[in-house]
């Protein structure tokens, strides 16, 4: 059973370009969930994905979307970049049971740090 | 609404002392709570999960948490600390309503241990 992995690791971007942050699930679960990790700061939610639709999403603009695929992998991206986009970007994956999005334990990747100059 | 206050951002203790964290939440629905652990430069690792099916909860690495409802507390303890255990330490919420398929993370506990 493999865990979740993202990639890349680290990522240096400027003002203004556009990223994407790529997720893969953790073998048999079909959600993930987004985190923004600012420096110092506990993880704050961006959204979670469920069976390819977004299913929740905390106080972050829309300049920041995502995608699940049909094999549960995720994408992250972040248009129009800040300096206040620096931070470290986690992925989650979880167990739906039931056909029923959840808040069910949910299984970390290592993240992608992401500075933005 | 739900949020998680960790009451200390800074705990230090020598090797073999107990470990005591502490935790308050807040919740209109009744919570799932976590604890996490973070080592520099990894990702976070699940210490031990609560969902009402005991109030003593009991997790990895001998670490264990107790649910007080009344209190609206939930702190992680450790009989005898180890180096290894130096990390981070963050509490996290769980629940229903607006709240759903979201997970609310305090601000994080350094845990220090001293030889």
């Amino acid at each position: 059973e493999t865990g979740v992995t993202q990639s890349p690791t680290h990522l240096i971007k400027t003002r203004g370009q556009q990223v994407t942050l790529r997720c893969s699930s953790q073998s048999g679960h079909n959600t993930v969930s987004w985190y923004q990790q600012a420096l110092g700061q506990g993880p704050q939610f961006i959204f979670q994905y469920y069976r390819e639709e977004e299913n929740g999403r905390g106080n972050f603009p829309p300049r920041f979307s995502g995608l699940q695929f049909p094999n549960y992998s995720s994408e992250l991206n972040v248009n129009a970049l800040e300096l206040d986009d620096s931070a470290l970007y986690l992925c989650a994956s979880s167990l739906a049971p039931r056909g029923i999005a959840s808040t069910d334990t949910q299984y970390f990747g290592p993240g992608t740090r992401l500075t933005v100059l | 609404a739900q949020s998680v206050t960790q009451l200390d951002s800074h705990v230090s203790v020598s090797e073999g002392t107990p470990v005591l964290l502490r935790c308050n939440y807040s919740s209109s629905y009744s919570p799932s709570l976590f604890w996490y652990v973070q080592h520099p430069n990894k990702g976070l690792q699940l210490l031990l999960k609560y969902t009402s099916a005991a109030t003593l909860v009991k997790g990895i690495n001998g670490f264990e948490a107790e649910f007080k409802k009344s209190e609206t507390s939930f702190h992680l303890t450790k009989p005898s600390a180890h180096m290894s255990d130096a990390a981070e330490y963050f509490c996290v919420v769980s629940g229903g309503g607006t709240s759903y398929g979201k997970l609310t993370f305090g601000q994080g506990t350094i845990l220090t241990v001293h030889p």
